[in-house]
C-alpha cells in the first residue's frame, strides 16, 4: 500500500514564475492538507481540500492556491514566487473527523523542497 | 502565541540517557500526535493519543487532557533516535496544528 506520494522532490525557480507541486494521498484517505515548513520551524498549515473543495484555510496569501481531482490527489499552485516562499512542502493525508476519524494517525509525504532564487 | 509550545528546542544527550520532550496547547483538541522528522524531511507518525498512555518499544506518550500536556518519553536512547520530534494537535474541525519541534542529538 502506497502512502502519500509528492512530486517533485526537488525544484529551483526563480523569483516571479510559478510553481505546482503535486500529492496523492494514502489510498482509503480522501482529505488532504499542505504545509509549508521553513528551515528549523515546524509545519505551518496552508489549506484542506476535501470532496473536490478547499474546506479550510491557514494565513497565506491567495498567491497560494490549491485543487483536488475527483480520485483524491491534489495540487499546491504558488504564483508570482518570492523568495521567502524556499521551504519544504509537505501533503498529508487522512480521513475526515467525522467518518470515525478520531484516533486516525495522520500521513506525510516525503516533501518538495523549493527553492526561489 | 502559538496554539502548540514545545520545549525543550534542542536537546543533546548521551546514549543510554532518559529523555523527556514537553508540549503543551491551547486549543481544544480530538487527537495529540508526536511525529518524528529526519533530515531531508520525511515525517513519521509515532504516536497518537486521545488520554492516558502509549508505549512502543522505548517510546512512551502520555497525555493529560485536563491540563493540556503530553510527553514524550524515551527510553534507552540510541544515536539512531537522533531526530527532530514535533507535537501537533489535532482539532474536531480536523485541522492539525503544530509545534516548532525538537531536535534531538544523541551522542554515542
Amino acid at each position: 500500500d502506497a502512502g502519500v506520494t509528492q512530486s517533485p522532490t526537488h525544484l529551483i525557480k526563480t523569483r516571479g514564475q510559478q510553481v505546482t507541486l503535486r500529492c496523492s494521498p494514502k489510498s482509503g484517505h480522501d482529505t488532504v492538507s499542505w504545509y509549508q515548513q521553513a528551515l528549523g520551524q515546524g509545519p505551518q498549515f496552508i489549506f484542506q481540500y476535501y470532496e473536490e473543495e478547499e474546506r479550510q484555510r491557514g494565513n497565506f496569501p491567495d498567491r497560494f492556491s490549491g485543487h483536488q481531482f475527483p480520485n483524491y490527489s491534489s495540487e499546491l499552485n504558488v504564483n508570482a514566487l518570492l523568495l521567502g516562499d524556499s521551504a519544504l512542502y509537505l501533503c498529508a493525508s487522512t480521513r475526515p473527523a467525522g467518518q470515525g476519524a478520531f484516533g486516525n494517525t495522520i500521513y506525510f509525504g516525503e516533501g518538495s523542497w523549493l527553492t526561489v532564487v | 502565541k502559538n496554539e502548540v509550545e514545545q520545549s525543550p528546542q534542542n536537546l543533546t544527550a548521551q546514549e543510554g540517557e532518559f529523555i523527556t520532550i514537553n508540549c503543551s496547547y491551547s486549543v481544544g483538541i480530538s487527537a495529540l500526535h508526536w511525529l518524528q522528522q529526519h533530515p531531508g524531511g520525511g515525517i513519521v507518525s509515532l504516536f497518537m493519543l486521545s488520554s492516558g498512555k502509549k508505549k512502543h518499544g522505548r517510546l512512551i506518550a502520555t497525555i493529560n487532557i485536563q491540563e493540556k500536556h503530553s510527553s514524550l518519553h524515551i527510553t534507552a536512547s540510541h544515536p539512531r533516535d537522533s531526530a527532530v520530534y514535533i507535537c501537533a494537535v489535532r482539532t474536531s474541525g480536523n485541522q492539525f496544528y503544530f509545534g516548532t519541534g525538537t531536535s534531538l542529538t544523541v551522542i554515542p
